[in-house]
Formats: C-alpha cells, sequence, structure tokens
C-alpha cells in the first residue's frame, strides 16, 4: 500500500524566502510527526499531532518554523525567513496509536531535503 | 532529559566478521528501545525494538539496565549490512510522542 509521501523532495530557496514542506500520511494513521536530519545533529524531533488534540510543538528551533495539519491527514510545515543552517532534511513520519498514547511503528517518508542558499 | 549516545560515527568492517553497533541511554524507567535503518537512498525503517526480542536479518540487540546500553550486533556481516543506523529511545507523556534519536552510525562492510 502507499506509505507516507513527502513533497517536494528537494527545494532550493534563497536565505530570506519563506517555505512549505508538505506530508501525506498513511491513510487511518492518527499520529504524524516532523523531525529534521542534519548533519552533526542527527535527527531531531520538531513537532507532533495527535488526532484533534494539540500539538506538541517543543521540537520547533524557532518561532520562524510552524506546522498545520488539516482535516486530521496531510501536514504543512512552513519555514518564514529562511537561514543557511535550516539546510537539512525534513522527515514526516505517521503511526498508529494505542493505549495510554503509546505509538507503534512510526513510518517514515523520503524526506524532503531543503537547501537555503 | 532522556538522551541517546552512539559513539561511533563511522564503523568499518570486512564482510563475514562480528558487527557491534554500541548505544547507550540515559533514562529513568523502564525504556523502550528501537534499531531504525537507513539504506542509501531509502527511507528510514525500523530494524527492530527491543520488546519484541525479535532477530531481524541476523541482528539482535539485547537491553543491559545496569550498563544502559542497547547494543546492535550481528555474528557475520554482510556486504547489504551497510546502512546508517539509528538507536532511538520513545518519550511519551504530557499527550505527546516522540523518538529521541541518536546520532546515527554509518556501518560500511568491506567486500
Amino acid at each position: 500500500g502507499a506509505g507516507v509521501s513527502q513533497s517536494p523532495s528537494n527545494k532550493v530557496t534563497e536565505k530570506g524566502k519563506d517555505v512549505e514542506l508538505r506530508c501525506d500520511p498513511i491513510s487511518g494513521h492518527t499520529a504524524l510527526y516532523w523531525y529534521r536530519q542534519s548533519l552533526g545533529q542527527g535527527l531531531e524531533f520538531l513537532i507532533y499531532f495527535q488526532g484533534n488534540s494539540a500539538p506538541d510543538k517543543s521540537g520547533l528551533p524557532s518561532d520562524r518554523f510552524s506546522a498545520e495539519r488539516t482535516g486530521g491527514s496531510v501536514s504543512t510545515l512552513t519555514i518564514q525567513r529562511t537561514q543557511q543552517e535550516d539546510s537539512a532534511v525534513y522527515l514526516c513520519a505517521s503511526s498508529l496509536i494505542g493505549l495510554a498514547g503509546i505509538a507503534y511503528e512510526q513510518y517514515f517518508g523520503p524526506g524532503t531535503r531543503l537547501t537555503v542558499t | 532529559a532522556q538522551r541517546v549516545t552512539q559513539p561511533e560515527k563511522l564503523l568499518s568492517v570486512f564482510k563475514g566478521a562480528p558487527v557491534e553497533l554500541k548505544c547507550n541511554y540515559s533514562y529513568s524507567g523502564s525504556p523502550e528501545l528501537f534499531w531504525y535503518v537507513q539504506y542509501s537512498r531509502q527511507r528510514l525503517q525500523l530494524l527492530l525494538r527491543h520488546i519484541s526480542r525479535e532477530s531481524i536479518k541476523g541482528f539482535t540487540a539485547d537491553l543491559n539496565k545496569g550498563e544502559t546500553s542497547f547494543h546492535l550486533k550481528k555474528p557475520f556481516a554482510q556486504e547489504e549490512d551497510s546502512a546508517m543506523y539509528y538507536c532511538a529511545l520513545p518519550y511519551s507523556g504530557a499527550g505527546s510522542y516522540q523518538l529521541t534519536f541518536g546520532k546515527g552510525t554509518k556501518l560500511s562492510v568491506i567486500p
């Protein structure tokens, strides 16, 4: 079946521009995650959505970063006024959530490689 | 705060040799730990989780609470094992769930 998809696969932007990254989770997965993968930093958690609950935004590195999840499905990560240090691969994942809020396996998308020049 | 440490950025072994990828964690409580793998030009995927006690692709990992370690082992490395490996520790609480990843170890199996 279809896995998690992300678009675009690559994005090159100039410093100071805004970018939007899109994630389509696996159908039926109520939990959606964004992570950032950068050289030397590994994988960092950014934000977590679960159903209609308020998202956990504790991993967003600055107020230039925001994310939405519309209709409990597609999510958009927006970075305003991009900086060179935002260059990274942005990964989206989705999962089912079981009892007591424990997630089942997270399935990852292919990522969006963002380059800020 | 919980933390995952993978001390080796790069590990090179010869085909057929044993391989051990190290992972240490800091966590108060009874942890659940994962190993994720990312092959070249493929997406990140779950390799194994300690509660399932499975052997996947010949890899095993044992949780050692005394040493706070979850090292990944395989007795005989294969070329197709070359990949990035990430150890991960989940955090669950206050309406959130997330994975804390180590910085990863790149395994290179030399033919």
